[in-house]
């Protein structure tokens, strides 16, 4: 099926610096989420967008819904050690795939101390 | 804490066996989802309910039966898998199956001998 283009697929950095990574497509999207996931968890939902040009902060994290609504971006400012984990983008089309999120390949984080 | 509550936590099974997995949410959502996940892959859409009625079907295999007695509970039987469908299988829920975000629980992870 339809995937979104993630990137990148993997970062290191140090404690301290700031991360940015995207999700684009070729298609246009309703809705932008972006989740993260654990090692023996479930994804937790990290931000929610739902218009175009939106930019949504939550503590050190903020993203924004692309204008042209086939992006978004998702940036942590002061990683800390806990930001290690799998950051997955997903987005709702609406339409008939009604109920279907479209995921992204994921963005491998890892912190160093 | 998730709110979306899955159980078993782990199963490991033979290819004769029969074995179902249990999903359960009590925040009044409307929409529920199974999803299979591969190690460092994004999870994979299965079977989406809503309104206690199965909307989306992902051409998955009669081998997975889902099952939702009611708006609180979804349901996974299973019966002579393979081993490729060894996997973490996560259930989510959303308020509607529309726009609006889905929550996971924490998966059961799926060994098939």
């Amino acid at each position: 099926g339809q995937q979104l283009n993630q990137s990148p697929q993997s970062m290191f950095i140090q404690e301290g610096e700031d991360v940015s990574m995207n999700c684009t497509s070729s298609s246009i999207f309703n809705t932008w989420l972006w989740y993260k996931q654990d090692p023996g968890e479930g994804p937790v939902l990290l931000i929610a967008l739902y218009k175009a040009g939106e930019l949504t902060s939550n503590g050190r994290l903020t993203a924004q819904f692309g204008i042209t609504r086939k992006d978004s971006f998702l940036n942590i400012s002061a990683s800390i050690p806990s930001d290690v984990g799998i950051y997955f983008c997903a987005g709702h089309q609406g339409g008939t795939s009604y109920g279907k999120l479209t995921f992204g390949q994921g963005t491998i984080l890892t912190v160093h101390p | 804490d998730t709110e979306v509550t899955q159980t078993p936590k782990h199963l490991v099974m033979g290819m004769t066996n029969k074995k179902s997995l249990k999903c359960e949410q009590h925040m009044g959502h409307r929409a529920m989802y199974w999803y299979k996940q591969k190690a460092k892959k994004p999870p994979e859409l299965m079977f989406v309910y809503s309104y206690e009625k199965l909307s989306i079907n992902e051409s998955v295999p009669s081998r997975f039966s889902p099952e939702c007695p009611n708006s609180s509970l979804l349901n996974l039987h299973l019966h002579a898998l393979q081993p490729e469908d060894s996997a973490l299988y996560l259930c989510a829920s959303s308020p509607e199956s529309s726009y609006q975000p889905q929550h996971f629980g924490d998966g059961t992870r799926l060994s098939i001998l």
